[in-house]
């Protein structure tokens, strides 16, 4: 069975880069039968895709962070990364990664992590 | 971007009632690329529906999805108060990016 865990900082000051990474155990990203994705929720807000990176370092990301984003996959340690640049108090949320399935038919989230708060202050 | 409008925002029933939940889509999703997630409180997300109409696993008979094109609808028939979350829509097309719905809240009295 898949699990994914979010890690990183918790507190991260405005202007400064917020980096996260995803830890993939009972799957491997070299396999290439998934997107490995990272969506956010603000406080009290609905759910918002981010990004995904394929296992050849293939990436898409949101139009509205695509300035500012860089989602990286390291296939030696089984872990994809976030990387956001610039941050203000707007990027404070729970960041989730979560798989979709490189199916066509079948890119739907099944499989997320616990998600991690990361808040945005000085 | 194909925007993704759930309506009601909010609805409350009574253990027992049938709730209806809509999701509407700015462009045709065909039948296939829509899929429906449930958020307890301060939860992660779960899987419901996909493909528009299929339970995913472990996911109780009483959840039905329908609807195709811009059109869709998740059911949960006779409630339970563990059903008290917010549901969500998504759209997972070749169109990027993927969006989700704004959130139905269901409550039950």
């Amino acid at each position: 069975q898949v699990h994914l865990q979010e890690s990183g900082p918790g507190l991260v000051k405005p202007s400064q880069t917020l980096s996260l990474t995803c830890s993939l155990s009972g799957d491997s990203i070299s396999s290439g039968n998934y997107y490995w994705n990272w969506i956010r929720q603000r406080p009290g807000k609905g759910l918002e895709w981010i990004g995904y990176v394929f296992h050849t370092g293939a990436t898409h990301y949101s139009p509205s962070l695509e300035s500012r984003l860089t989602v990286s996959v390291d296939t030696s340690s089984n872990t994809f990364s976030l990387r956001l640049t610039s941050v203000t108090a707007a990027d404070t949320a729970v960041y989730y990664c979560a798989r979709a399935a490189f199916d066509p038919f079948s890119r739907y989230f099944d499989s997320w992590g616990p998600g991690t708060l990361v808040t945005v202050s000085s | 971007e194909i925007v993704l409008t759930q309506s009601p925002d909010t609805l409350s029933l009574s253990p027992g009632e049938r709730a209806t939940l809509s999701c509407r889509a700015s462009q045709s999703l065909g039948t296939r690329f829509l899929a429906w997630y449930q958020q307890k409180s301060g939860r992660t997300p779960r899987l419901l529906i996909y493909g528009a109409f299929t339970r995913a696993t472990g996911i109780p008979d009483r959840f039905s999805g329908s609807g195709s094109g811009t059109d869709f609808t998740l059911t949960i028939t006779r409630l339970e108060p563990e059903d008290s979350a917010v549901y969500y829509c998504q759209h997972y097309s070749n169109q990027l990016p993927w969006t989700f719905g704004q959130g139905t809240q269901v409550e039950i009295k």
